[in-house]
């Protein structure tokens, strides 16, 4: 398998603008969750999803943000409009029903400027 | 509160010497996990080693191992003969369960560990 893939790598984006990360989750696994790093507030869970289905998305900072899982295999997280404070590295992980290890992308490098 | 603590910001350890990152965590969840991945300056997170709440002996695995005290809810990561390449970021993270009856799994602030020459 050739693990948990996001897209793009990196992006850089106007304030105002829409913004699109991706994902693709390991095949089998039933968690997706989105993490967002930046140097001040660390490793933050965003939003995760199990079987397709949000579970919890107290960590989405604002209405602006937004995520959805339309199938097993794709996942994407929105931003609309981005502001300068967003800008991070958003990691995508996965992982079995049965939770052991969360396997994580490469992540994304936003930038908003 | 802090969920999960680490109190080394940074570390510095010779090459070839043992060194211990710090955890302790927080959680009255009588099920949970607990985690050490590594981030090298590449940035992404590589995971290390797992240690569950029910299991009797530390987890190891390779050059690492996880001193887990669990009256003491810490769960510290030990790295013997440290290489060069050992030098990252390690962030420790723990799995509880919650009401939805999903599961969270939440970081540390994690440690730069520097191995020198």
């Amino acid at each position: 398998d050739a693990g948990v893939i996001q897209s793009p790598r990196h992006e850089v984006t106007e304030m105002g603008q829409e913004v699109t990360l991706r994902c693709k989750p390991i095949s089998g696994h039933d968690y997706l969750f989105w993490y967002r790093q930046t140097m001040m507030r660390g490793l933050e869970l965003l939003i995760y999803f199990n079987n397709n289905v949000p579970i919890d998305d107290s960590g989405m900072p604002e209405d602006r943000f937004s995520a959805k899982m339309p199938n097993a295999s794709f996942s994407t997280l929105k931003i609309q409009p981005s502001e300068p404070r967003d800008s991070a590295v958003y990691f995508c992980a996965s992982s079995l029903a049965n939770p052991l290890e969360a396997f994580f992308g490469q992540g994304t490098r936003l930038t908003v400027v | 509160a802090q969920k999960i603590t680490q109190t080394q910001p940074g570390m510095f350890v010779q090459e070839k010497e043992a060194v211990t990152l710090d955890c302790t965590y927080d959680t009255s969840d009588p099920s949970y996990g607990l985690f050490w991945y590594k981030q090298p300056s590449s940035g992404e997170m590589i995971f290390l080693i797992y240690q569950g709440s029910y299991d009797q002996q530390n987890a190891t695995e390779g050059r690492y191992s996880l001193n887990f005290q669990k009256a003491r809810k810490s769960a510290n990561l030990v790295i013997s003969a440290s290489q060069l390449g050992d030098s990252a970021m390690y962030f420790c993270a723990m799995r509880e369960s919650q009401n939805t009856g999903g599961f969270k799994t939440i970081f540390g602030a994690g440690t730069r560990l520097f191995v020198k020459a």
